[in-house]
């Protein structure tokens, strides 16, 4: 299986803030990554596929970027409705795999 | 506008089968434009894939749980299923369905709102 890891695991930061989460894949996966956002109780809802591409009604602030086997999710200008917990998936190939999430927690 | 919402008990006893239902609505279920998929997440964990199924019936499991999983399909009543057998307290979690692009058959945009399962005797 591919594994991802995402660093940091959690982060403090402030309304307005600039955040930047990292996730590395154990193999190469091309652009095959998406990113998700959780909220406690909910589920996880795709901000951002092929790497880069932002989903529809998702704000810009959100961005990504990367190919084969590092890649960033970056957030401008953090907005309160922004804490929550991020993870990042590969669908490259069979399995699936998620990393263990970065969670962003108000400073 | 497509929903997705799984049904079962929230509670099954170890050695036992988990049996959950997702039912699909606002959506062509019947499509071959899309895959089916299950996926969980253990309490303070990343989700997990488990198996999808494609709108003919076949299936690919998670090699980790293919021993234990079977997913299958009701187009009459726009839903499909998952059984895991042999459960342990490990199998504890949130489990969601969710749907896949052919395309992009691994990557699910859209998900349930989920069901935790607890695994206890």
């Amino acid at each position: 299986d591919i594994q991802m890891t995402q660093s940091p695991s959690s982060l403090s930061a402030s309304v307005g803030d600039r955040v930047t989460i990292t996730c590395r894949a154990s193999q190469g996966i091309s652009f095959y990554l998406a990113w998700f956002q959780q909220k406690p109780g909910k589920a996880p809802k795709s901000l951002l596929y092929s790497a880069s591409s932002l989903e529809s009604g998702v704000p810009s602030r959100f961005s990504g970027s990367g190919s084969g086997t590092d890649f960033t999710l970056t957030i401008t200008s953090l907005q309160p409705e922004d804490f929550a917990t991020y993870y990042c998936q590969q669908y490259n190939l069979s399995p699936p795999t998620f990393g263990q999430g970065t969670k962003v927690e108000i400073k | 506008q497509l929903q997705l919402q799984e049904s079962g008990p929230g509670l099954v006893k170890p050695s036992e089968t988990l049996s959950l239902t997702c039912i699909v609505s606002g959506d062509s279920f019947s499509s071959s434009d899309y895959y089916w998929g299950w996926i969980r997440q253990p309490p303070g964990k990343g989700p997990e894939w488990i198996g999808s199924i494609y709108y003919g019936g076949s299936t690919f499991y998670n090699p980790s749980l293919m021993s234990r999983v079977t997913i299958s399909l009701d187009t009459s009543r726009n839903q499909f299923s998952l059984k895991l057998s042999s459960v342990t307290a490990a199998d504890t979690a949130k489990y969601y369905c969710a749907r896949a692009h052919y395309r992009t058959s691994l990557f699910f945009r859209h998900w349930g709102q989920g069901t935790l399962v607890a695994v206890s005797s």
